[in-house]
């Protein structure tokens, strides 16, 4: 069982350049989420997803696009690059709304140049 | 908007001692209350979770309390190991069970041997 995976684990690009970060999770959590994480700042919600094909937005959307179309993957675009986003970025799932614990991975770390 | 805050930022014991850190939230209509673990350049583990109608739960060393009205949370660790060294990260859910977590920033704990 893996949990909640993450892909890349480290990342460099230039401003202007797009990426999309994965993350995939094996426990057939209907919730998904991505967080980015700044020193000072806490963890703030970037988007959320409470099912396949349905995403909402967070406290931090702008910048970023997601889509739901299996259970399983929820991947974060980065449509162009800019040097605030350089963050930690975490995706959580858990196995319903609110009810359960929720699953991190282990983190992508984006450097924008 | 709901608001959670972890007082102290930092804190060094000595291991072997009782030690407890504090969360507060702005807005007392939660659904529950979770405490993460993150170690340095890592994710987050998830250690205890508090839904709205429990006052504690324990795991282990850790003991972690809840007390709505007040808008409080407190993680109690017995005694402290150098292991237990980490960030301790407090977070809420609002109470319609459909919004995602609100994060406090955390206290980075340091247990010297």
């Amino acid at each position: 069982n893996a949990g909640v995976t993450q892909t890349p684990k480290f990342q460099v690009l230039k401003t202007g350049q797009s990426m999309t970060l994965q993350c995939a999770q094996d426990m057939n959590h209907e919730y998904m989420s991505w967080y980015r994480q700044d020193p000072g700042m806490g963890l703030r919600l970037i988007h959320y997803s409470v099912g396949a094909g349905i995403t909402d937005q967070g406290e931090v959307p702008n910048g970023y696009n997601v889509s739901r179309s299996t259970t399983e993957d929820f991947p974060l675009r980065l449509l162009s690059a800019a040097p605030s986003q350089t963050s930690v970025y975490f995706c959580a799932s858990s196995y319903s709304n609110g009810a359960g614990d929720r699953y991190f991975g282990a983190g992508t770390r984006l450097s924008v140049l | 908007k709901q608001e959670v805050t972890q007082i102290p930022a930092a804190l060094s014991v000595p291991e072997g001692e009782n030690l407890v850190l504090n969360c507060s939230f702005t807005d007392s209509a939660i659904y529950n209350l979770q405490w993460f673990r993150q170690d340095p350049g890592k994710g987050l583990t998830s250690l205890l979770l508090i839904q709205s109608s429990q006052r504690e739960q324990t795991s282990g060393r850790l003991n972690a309390s809840l007390d709505k009205s007040s808008g409080r949370s407190t993680l109690y660790i017995a005694a402290s190991q150098p292991g237990d060294s980490a960030t301790y990260l407090c977070a809420v859910m609002d109470d319609s069970g459909n919004t995602p977590l609100v994060f406090g920033k955390g206290t980075r704990l340091s247990v010297i041997a």
